[in-house]
């Protein structure tokens, strides 16, 4: 049973970097099926899809045209996780971010990590 | 991108009658390799979102047989038989044919009456 647990800090300044971990247990960062996603939720954006990363005999990454400037998705096999980079962020990046995993063949979110407000503010 | 559209956006529903919720996206969701990756989730309030049905009507294992998808095309429904007190949420339709820009429903919020 596939299982992501998140952590990082929840108040980043504006301007700011945010940054934020998801640690994968019941299965590797570097499968070579599934993906790995950050996902953000705002009452005024609802769900955005943010960006993912996957292992097919080299590293691969896509990611929202909305964040493509700003954003990197970093793995780490060492530690079985991935982390979230957001740079320059402003108040409009508030919102709760969410790891999580698109099985194989699925096109799809499943499990969804627990969740973490980040509000941006000085 | 793609814009998936639920209706209602609120639904009271009396305990033990049947829910139906909606969920229209603009572009065709059959993807070329025959699949249609249409995901519908539940958000129970504090909570991160639940998978119940993928591929538009494959339901994921825990989930209670009164959930059930349904649709094709652009045109698909989440239907609940009997709604339950343990129901109440927000309820999403999600597509991945056109990934990797996967898009959302605004959400649709299931109260009890």
């Amino acid at each position: 049973q596939v299982q992501l647990q998140q952590s990082g800090p929840g108040l980043v300044k504006p301007s700011q970097t945010l940054s934020l971990t998801c640690v994968i247990s019941g299965d590797t960062v570097s499968s070579n099926s599934a993906a790995w996603n950050w996902i953000r939720q705002s009452p005024s954006r609802g769900f955005e899809w943010l960006g993912r990363t996957y292992y097919r005999s080299t590293w691969n990454f896509d990611y929202a045209v909305s964040v493509k400037s700003r954003i990197t998705i970093v793995p780490d096999t060492s530690k079985n996780q991935f982390s979230l980079y957001l740079n320059s962020v402003t108040p409009e990046d508030t919102a709760v971010y969410y790891c999580a995993r698109d099985p194989p063949g699925d096109q799809t979110f499943y499990p969804w990590g627990p969740g973490t407000l980040v509000t941006v503010s000085s | 991108d793609v814009v998936m559209t639920q209706s209602p956006l609120s639904l009271p529903v009396t305990l033990g009658q049947p829910a139906s919720i909606s969920c229209r996206s603009s572009q065709s969701l059959i993807h070329s390799d025959g699949n249609t990756y249409l995901t519908w989730f539940q958000q129970r309030p504090g909570q991160s979102p639940r998978r119940l049905i993928y591929k538009v009507s494959n339901r994921d294992s825990g989930v209670p047989d009164r959930f059930s998808g349904s649709g094709s095309g652009t045109d698909f429904t989440l239907t609940i038989s009997r709604v339950e007190a343990e129901d109440v949420g927000v309820y999403y339709c999600m597509q991945g044919t056109h990934w990797p820009m996967y898009t959302f429903g605004q959400g649709t919020k299931l109260e009890i009456k």
